[in-house]
């Protein structure tokens, strides 16, 4: 089975880059499937952020391009996100996931378990 | 972007009863829509996949309908363990761009 392990800081300041990193067992992330992150504020929806190829070709909301980057370290089988210039509004917990696209359909196969990402000073 | 709206936001039923979920899509999605159900304090669990292939172990009381811009997810008959928070997803396949509905809360009278 496929695990997902989401890690970083639990609080972090405004204007600051956040850092997460997600790391996968159980499975290669260079053999195939997109890898990502998606992020639900408290008490609100989900939101995708990005999702990473395993060729390394990455894929960014539109909303939150200009402050986002995605990377991949595969001598740790991780991959990571870093968004910058965060304000309270990026208060949230913050989910990487397996995303399966094919032919047919893209959705979300494996996620983490979650990480809180709280934006205060 | 293509933009996902559910309804209804919430609902509250009985067990036993019928619920259904609308998901509208701004632009046609032909199959790629999937359906998600998130626990509180959970990460949301995929149900449906390419608009009506059942995820492995999904009770057969969920089924879904529709096409192109307008779709639903229907639980047959309620059950205690149905509580939760469901979300709609579309997908195009390349590039690979998700968005996600707002969610419908169903809750348990």
């Amino acid at each position: 089975q496929v695990k997902l392990q989401e890690s970083g800081p639990g609080l972090v300041k405004p204007s600051v880059t956040l850092s997460l990193t997600c790391t996968v067992s159980n499975y290669s992330i260079t053999t195939a499937y997109y890898w990502g992150w998606i992020r639900q504020p408290p008490e609100k929806g989900l939101e995708w952020i990005a999702n990473i190829h395993h060729t390394g070709n990455t894929y960014y909301s539109s909303s939150l391009q200009s402050r986002v980057t995605m990377s991949v370290d595969t001598s740790k089988n991780q991959f990571s996100l870093k968004l910058k210039y965060v304000t309270a509004a990026d208060t949230a917990v913050y989910y990487c996931a397996r995303v399966d696209c094919s032919d047919t359909t893209c959705y979300v196969d494996f996620w983490g378990q979650g990480t809180l990402v709280t934006v205060s000073s | 972007d293509i933009q996902m709206t559910q309804s209804p936001s919430s609902v509250s039923a009985s067990v036993g009863d019928r619920v259904t979920i609308t998901c509208r899509a701004s632009q046609g999605l032909r199959s790629w829509l999937a359906w998600y159900q998130q626990k509180p304090g959970k990460a949301p669990q995929v149900l449906i996949y390419s608009a009506s292939s059942s995820q492995s172990g999904v009770p057969s009381r969920f089924s879904t309908g529709g096409s192109e811009t307008d779709f639903t997810l229907t639980i047959s008959s309620l059950q205690p363990e149905d509580f939760g928070t469901y979300y709609c997803q579309q997908a195009n396949t390349f590039p690979p761009i998700l968005s996600f509905g707002g969610g419908t809360k169903v809750e348990i009278k």
